[in-house]
């Protein structure tokens, strides 16, 4: 079956950095992507990797190795509006979008 | 980046009623719409896919009869609950694929609740 593992929840302080590790295990693979997830909001797009290595996008990285079916969400600078939930999401062979049940971040001062 | 619109935002309706939420994309076309239904403090759930100008496909365990999706234009994709009952008061949202990497964008929810 598919399956993608991240973890349910993890809490962090204001300005630290963070690490979000996503697993998965799907029929084939397209790409992985990243999305955040407010309370009460729709998910926004944060990253897209489909090539092994780390991309970069200001306070945010995210990581991709497909040999061990395995990535990552950097957050730096952590600020409290980063408080929300983080969505990884994987396109399998058939261009289907599978998702994990999303990490919910908390951010203490 | 590409913006998809829902309306309405939230609705409030009586258990038997019909509920109907549009979901449009506003500066590209979109011959595939995905709509997905999220529970309090659950992850996204599929539950169908919407194609233009063809029948949509439905996730196992969804009632194609109840939850009843139109595709009717390259921009337009609406999703009707019949007969809506407190159970299916929920969290609503649609995406479309947008450019080569097909990257997901959704639309800001519709939160749909049943008295």
């Amino acid at each position: 079956g598919q399956n993608i593992d991240q973890p349910t929840e993890m809490t962090a302080t204001e300005g630290a950095i963070v690490q979000i590790n996503c697993t998965y295990q799907t029929s084939g693979f397209n790409g992985l992507f990243w999305y955040q997830q407010h309370a009460g909001e729709a998910p926004t797009f944060l990253s897209y990797n489909v090539l092994d290595g780390l991309e970069e996008k200001g306070r945010f990285s995210s990581f991709l190795s497909r040999s061990k079916g395995y990535s990552y969400l950097l957050l730096k600078e952590l600020q409290m509006k980063d408080s929300a939930s983080y969505l990884c999401a994987v396109i399998d062979s058939n261009y289907q979008l599978i998702w994990g049940a999303g990490t919910k971040l908390i951010i203490k001062p | 980046g590409a913006v998809v619109s829902q309306h309405p935002s939230w609705v409030i309706c009586k258990s038997g009623t019909s509920v109907k939420i549009e979901c449009r994309s506003l500066d590209f076309q979109a011959t595939t719409m995905f709509w997905y239904r999220q529970f309090p403090k659950q992850s996204l759930m599929l539950m169908a896919t919407s194609n233009e100008g063809s029948k949509a496909t439905y996730e196992q365990g969804v009632e194609k009869d109840k939850f009843l999706i139109n595709h009717a234009s390259l921009t337009l994709s609406t999703l009707t609950v019949t007969s809506a009952h407190p159970e299916d008061s929920s969290f609503y949202i649609c995406s479309a694929p947008q450019g080569q990497m097909n990257t997901q964008y959704f639309g800001p929810g519709t939160r749909l609740t049943v008295l």
